[in-house]
């Protein structure tokens, strides 16, 4: 298909793990992202993942490829209220060299 | 730096005026993108820039929507006229690069509201 697709929403204990899926699109994408969106606020990117990795790791996140399945996955460790926000995936095509993002997931963190 | 800048942060209007919406990048990025964020249709690429030159345009709805950047330091989106459909929060980013490796800079955000 067309789209970047992910869950909707996603609610977590504090001090549980997270886990952000994302299915993409493009096979021959070189480089997966994962942004944060607070409330009233742009995306910040988060971390990014070179195609040719597994996994990633950057202190609290973990992220994990699968090429095969096309499948994307953020792992945020220890989960905080700060952490509440809502994640986007994001691929660059490579037929359009295009950022294409993700629908956005909202973590909810609850104490 | 202070990162992206955008203003207004919030802009509300009638329909059939014209609404401006400007951007400053961060200082050194050759690429500036404008994005317009919904419920209904998430993230979408309106127009980017290189080197102040536009570059694609494709994803500007219609004719009303134009966009300009008269200098590395300045962009401007404008619509003329606005409706209603056109409530978004339309964002501007910036980016050193562009391509497999391009990381985005986001503004807060315009939120734009258009009675």
């Amino acid at each position: 298909g067309e789209d970047v697709e992910q869950s909707l929403f996603l609610s977590v204990r504090e001090g549980d793990s997270s886990v952000i899926n994302c299915t993409y699109t493009d096979s021959s994408s070189t480089y997966l992202y994962w942004y944060k969106q607070e409330p009233g606020a742009g995306l910040q990117l988060l971390t990014y993942i070179f195609s040719n990795m597994d996994m990633k790791q950057d202190q609290r996140l973990t992220v994990l490829l699968n090429k095969k399945d096309k499948h994307l996955s953020l792992r945020i460790a220890d989960t905080q209220t700060g952490d509440s926000a809502i994640y986007f995936c994001a691929e660059i095509r490579a037929d359009t060299d295009k950022l294409i993002f993700g629908t956005g997931t909202r973590l909810q963190v609850f104490p | 730096d202070a990162g992206v800048i955008q203003s207004p942060r919030h802009e509300v209007t009638e329909m059939g005026q014209e609404v401006t919406l400007r951007c400053k990048p961060i200082s050194g990025h050759d690429y500036l993108f404008w994005y317009r964020q919904t419920m209904m249709r998430g993230l979408e690429l309106l127009i980017y820039f290189n080197n102040n030159v536009p570059i694609d345009d494709s994803g500007m709805p219609e004719d009303r929507f134009s966009a300009k950047m008269p200098n590395a330091s300045f962009s401007t989106l404008k619509i003329q006229p606005s409706e209603p459909r056109d409530s978004a929060v339309y964002f501007c980013a910036s980016s050193p690069f562009r391509g497999a490796n391009e990381k985005l800079f986001f503004g807060s955000g315009t939120q734009l509201s258009v009675l």
